[in-house]
Parts: structure tokens; sequence; C-alpha cells
């Protein structure tokens, strides 16, 4: 059974960092073909995928947000992190992570889903 | 940046047929996938790789992709499909491996 689950701060100041982690189970990051992405949704607004590692360590980011965000994997702790500097009042969203799957044509496409941390941008 | 079209709102009567529409310059080169959300919840994998649906998935959800448009269609909708439905894809270039449109709320009369 494949679970994922976020965690992190539920409030952060403007101009901080935020850190948020996946804690996942069912199957292993170290398995071929195997990425997790992060994807996020602003209150009443759409998804906005960000970020994505795979099994092999690649990375891969949002173009729009690259410069804020870091993506890393623990293996051995079944966990991805997430980092994104510079918060800002407009990054208000849950931040929820899935596990991510490549089809033939390079598109990644998302067959379980964490159920996502809200994080509050305020001063 | 790449995007993909949906129709912001859908509305049908229980037991019709609702058609969700989604467009994108790269959607004949790309697969469509399709998400449901109900309020509070995470997102649902409907269709994938334009009209595949995962295990657990009613058959009245379908998928069909033709050019630059996918399309999710419900059949015989119920009162639990109200819902919003996202389509997701990517460029044909490499550039947005993961892009989202932006939802259709389903409301059932």
């Amino acid at each position: 059974q494949v679970t994922l689950r976020e965690s992190g701060p539920a409030l952060v100041k403007p101009t901080q960092t935020v850190t948020l982690t996946c804690t996942f189970s069912g199957f292993s990051l170290s398995t071929n073909a195997m990425c997790v992405s992060w994807i996020r949704q602003p209150p009443g607004k759409a998804l906005e995928w960000l970020a994505l590692i795979d099994w092999e360590d690649d990375k891969y980011y949002s173009t729009s947000q690259k410069t804020r965000l870091t993506i890393s994997k623990d293996t051995s702790k079944n966990q991805v992190v997430l980092t994104m500097t510079n918060m800002d009042p407009v990054d208000t969203a849950t931040y929820s992570c899935a596990r991510s799957v490549r089809d033939s044509g390079g598109a990644y496409y998302f067959d379980y889903w964490g159920q996502g941390t809200l994080v509050t941008v305020s001063s | 940046s790449y995007e993909l079209t949906q129709p912001p709102s859908v509305s049908v009567s229980p037991g019709q047929t609702a058609r969700i529409t989604c467009s994108g310059d790269a959607l004949p080169k790309q697969y469509g996938y399709w998400y449901q959300q109900k309020s509070g919840q995470a997102p649902l994998l409907l269709i994938y790789k334009d009209t595949e649906r995962p295990s657990g998935i009613p058959e009245r959800f379908s998928g069909s992709n033709s050019g630059t448009k996918v399309t999710l269609t419900i059949s015989g909708v119920q009162a639990e499909d109200e819902a919003d439905y996202y389509c997701q894809s990517a460029d044909s270039s490499g550039t947005y491996p993961a892009v989202f449109g932006g939802g259709t709320k389903l409301t059932v009369l």
C-alpha cells in the first residue's frame, strides 16, 4: 500500500525559507522508475507542479520557481525534502507530494498523493 | 510557458453525460491525464495515457484524445461526481514536464 505524508511549518514569515518533508511508504526511491514530486494549490485555485526527483537523483523544477526551490531525497528514510526560499504571501498554499511516473513521451503524472500540508505566509 | 485550457465550469443533471475538455498545443504528441478533486481531499488519478483507467475507477469515467484536445467523459453522472477536475500533461520540448489545466468545477444539478 502506497502512502505519502507531508510535514512542515503551518506558518512562515515573508522572506523566510520553508522546508517541507514528504515521508512515504509502499515503494522505494532506489527502485528503477520511481519518482516523487511536490505540487501546490493556493486556496480556491488550481494545482501547480513545483519539482520532481527521480530514482537516479535527477531533479526537475518548475521554470517559474526554479531559482527558489531545492529538492532532495533520503532513500534510507523514505523521505523527500523541498526547500523554498524567500517566501511571500502569494506562496500560501497546500503543498502536496505525489508519487510520479514518467510516460513514454517524457511527461510525468501522479498516481498516489499525500493529503497535503497548508503553509500560510504571513507576518 | 505552456498552458492547458479547461472550461471553468460544467453543469449536468444526474444520469446525463458530462464532457470536460482540455486544450493544449502539445497534446497531439503528449498523453493527457485527468484527476478528480473533491472538496477538502487530495486529487485522485482518474485517467492516464489519454484513455486508461486505474484500478478501482468506475467505468463511467472515460478519456479520449483528438489532436490538440483531450476530453474526460462521465457517463450517467451521479451526485457524488460533483468535484473539480484537472487535466495534466507536458509540453513537447521537455521544458515543462508536468503542467496542470486550470480546473473545471462539475456541478450536478
